[in-house]
């Protein structure tokens, strides 16, 4: 079975200063990994995701995560925090293996808050 | 851009009674999802359909749950009966094939059960 933890309910951070979102995953294989974010009264909308070859991935509104096989992490990261980018962040991950198998497992979310 | 659709945002309903809820995914995506997020909790994954028929479902989706592509374009659960405890966001998704494919997802509809 595949699972996600993301061990912050909630991340607080001024604004300017870099951000990190955590995230741990466990698969039976080679995990396929991705961020979501969900703004308040809205869907879930993607931001990266990691497949294969670079570590580092980059995605949208600058930004990006990093693939630990070692540690099973994929952390979500940005150098400079907005107030827009306060929002619930989702990790999610599928396992590579399981042939046929697309759902998603989602961790249970970490809401950013950015203080101007 | 395209993105998926659903309607209605919310809906109330009274127990026992039966829900359908409406998404039309993206149109050149062959791979269609439903899932939920009850209040607080995780993003909960509860069927996949593809080529006009389910391809995994959850522990979640039991025999009161339905899914139907009725057209070229809507994609529908049905809730036969509703419980109190399926009060939830329902958020659909699509995908374009592989599963290395992004799913993009619907803002969801909001389900009351009263």
């Amino acid at each position: 079975a595949q699972s996600v933890a993301q061990p912050e309910d909630q991340v607080n951070v001024a604004e300017g200063n870099p951000l990190t979102v955590k995230c741990t995953y466990s698969v039976s294989g080679n995990p396929y990994l991705f961020w979501y974010v969900q703004y308040p009264n809205r869907g879930l909308q993607f931001l990266l995701k990691y497949i294969t070859g670079d570590n580092l991935v980059k995605g949208s509104y600058g930004f990006e995560a990093e693939f630990n096989k070692s540690q099973t992490s994929f952390h979500l990261k940005k150098p400079s925090a907005l107030v827009s980018d306060s929002a619930l962040y989702f990790c999610a991950v599928r396992d590579k293996t399981g042939a046929g198998s697309y759902q998603l497992t989602f961790g249970k979310g970490t809401k950013l808050s950015v203080i101007p | 851009e395209p993105e998926v659709t659903q309607t209605p945002s919310h809906q109330v309903t009274q127990m026992g009674q039966e829900v359908i809820l409406r998404c039309v995914p993206i149109s050149n995506h062959l791979y269609f999802y439903w899932y939920r997020q009850i209040l607080g909790q995780k993003v909960e994954f509860l069927v996949s359909f593809y080529n006009n028929e389910i391809s995994e479902k959850s522990e979640i989706f039991d025999d009161q749950f339905s899914v139907e592509r009725p057209d070229g374009s809507n994609f529908t659960l049905k809730i036969r009966s509703t419980k109190l405890e399926d009060s939830a966001m329902y958020f659909c998704a699509s995908s374009e094939g592989s599963r290395t494919d992004t799913q993009y997802f619907g803002p969801g509809t909001r389900l009351t059960v009263l």
